[in-house]
């Protein structure tokens, strides 16, 4: 079955560390995307790519970095510079076609120990 | 400004109700709309796209309003199964999709 697959589903992190979520995805779309979602917030957008090798930095973008060298796969880290990390991290994805809906992951709840 | 606008609310209504949804958007070069469901802690999930023409979809209608800027829903005979926040999304330049903060809907019995 295609789907996009977010991991972990729980993730801690000490302070002053960095940590990496991964994104894979086999629907073979091209636009990938990073949101965070606080309580009570709505998504926040940290980076999207629209293709291989490219991102664009989002609304949120401080203290993250990505890269997206393969089609499927869109991995987030969140530096030590980020001071708040924790949060609940989506990753998603589309098709080219601007009318195309987004398929979303199922998450990643980010903790700082 | 915000690039997209919502009222958090929340919106407590009784069962039977018709209630309404408004979500302005700053970008007037935006491409397409949609109004997104998002349960608590889950990922969003499609509720319908949304066009100038208008698009309805049993007791969901959603219209686009480009001269003013802003996208609607009405949900018309409210369920308790309706409980969520609706989120406002549109899509801009480079496929930049962005989100609203969402609208919670309580439809209590």
């Amino acid at each position: 079955d295609g789907g996009i697959t977010q991991s972990p589903k729980y993730l801690f992190r000490k302070e002053g560390q960095n940590v990496t979520l991964s994104c894979e995805q086999n629907l073979n779309h091209d636009a990938m995307y990073w949101y965070r979602q606080d309580p009570g917030q709505g998504l926040r957008l940290i980076y999207y790519s629209q293709i291989v090798n490219d991102f664009q930095k989002g609304d949120i973008a401080e203290g993250y970095s990505v890269s997206r060298e393969k089609k499927e796969s869109f991995p987030l880290t969140v530096t030590s510079a980020q001071k708040n990390p924790t949060a609940f991290y989506l990753c998603a994805s589309k098709p080219r076609d601007r009318s195309e809906k987004l398929f979303f992951g199922s998450g990643t709840q980010l903790s700082v120990l | 400004r915000k690039e997209v606008e919502q009222d958090p609310g929340p919106f407590n209504v009784p069962e039977g109700a018709t209630v309404a949804f408004n979500c302005t958007y700053s970008n007037s070069a935006s491409q397409s709309f949609f109004w997104y469901r998002q349960d608590c802690r889950k990922e969003p999930k499609l509720l319908m796209s949304v066009y100038s023409s208008g698009n309805e979809d049993g007791r969901f209608t959603a219209q686009l309003n480009r001269a003013s800027q802003y996208i609607s829903l009405l949900i018309r005979d409210s369920k308790l199964s309706d409980s969520a926040t609706y989120l406002c999304v549109v899509i801009g330049g480079y496929q930049k999709v962005t989100f609203g903060i969402g609208t919670k809907l309580q439809v209590i019995p």
